[in-house]
């Protein structure tokens, strides 16, 4: 059981670049999300889904697009880096309100913009 | 809308002192509250979480923390803190729905 896995654990992009972020989570569970971790801001929700096919914005969402084509997987698409971008990505999952609303974190991603 | 304010961005502590990180919520209704914590170079974890009943609530590595209503808060607490303590505390509320609201984080540090 591997939990919230995500991919890569570091990248560094030009800007206007595009790329994805990877994550994948073993427990079934319904709930995933997105984050982005700043120095002083804490974890602002990026975009969020409560079911495969069903996805919806959080409080940043622009310049980021996701997809839930499974339950399993829950990428996240940069269309094209800008530096404002830099940041520490978490994803996270959620067996939703029969366990309290509780998040499992991923490991998360370095992204640099330059 | 919803907020979080955590007091303190950055704490230093010396090993064994008392510790005390302060949240503030704003929203009227029902709320559930948690305090994440990420360990230097780890992922965040649960640490504790209230969500009804007594509202003072033990977590792991002997933390506690307290649910006031009246005051909108959700203070975290630990009689004598350890060197392995060193991390950032993260306060978060849900009022339901999957969306949570996290605060700017605690950036503990404790000296040996």
């Amino acid at each position: 059981n591997a939990g919230v896995t995500q991919t890569p654990k570091f990248q560094v992009l030009k800007t206007g670049q595009s790329m994805t972020l990877q994550c994948a989570q073993d427990m079934n569970h319904e709930y995933m999300s997105w984050y982005r971790q700043d120095p002083g801001m804490g974890l602002r929700l990026i975009h969020y889904s409560v079911g495969a096919g069903i996805t919806d914005q959080g409080e940043v969402p622009n310049g980021y697009n996701v997809s839930r084509s499974t339950t399993e997987d829950f990428p996240l698409r940069l269309l094209s880096a800008a530096p404002s971008q830099t940041s520490v990505y978490f994803c996270a999952s959620s067996p939703g309100v029969a366990y309290d609303w509780i998040e499992y974190f991923g490991a998360g991603t370095r992204l640099s913009v330059l | 809308a919803q907020s979080v304010s955590q007091h303190n961005h950055h704490v230093i502590l010396s090993e064994a002192a008392s510790l005390e990180l302060g949240c503030n919520y704003s929203y009227g209704g029902t709320v559930n509250l948690f305090w994440y914590v990420q360990y230097p170079g780890q992922h965040l974890q649960l640490l504790l979480k209230y969500f009804s009943g007594d509202p003072l609530v033990k977590g792991i590595k002997g933390f506690e923390a307290e649910f006031i209503k009246s005051k909108f808060s959700f203070n975290l607490r630990k009689p004598s803190v350890q060197w392995s303590d060193t991390a950032e505390y993260f306060c978060a509320v849900n009022a339901g729905g999957f969306k949570t609201i996290f605060g700017a984080g605690t950036r503990l540090f404790v000296k040996a």
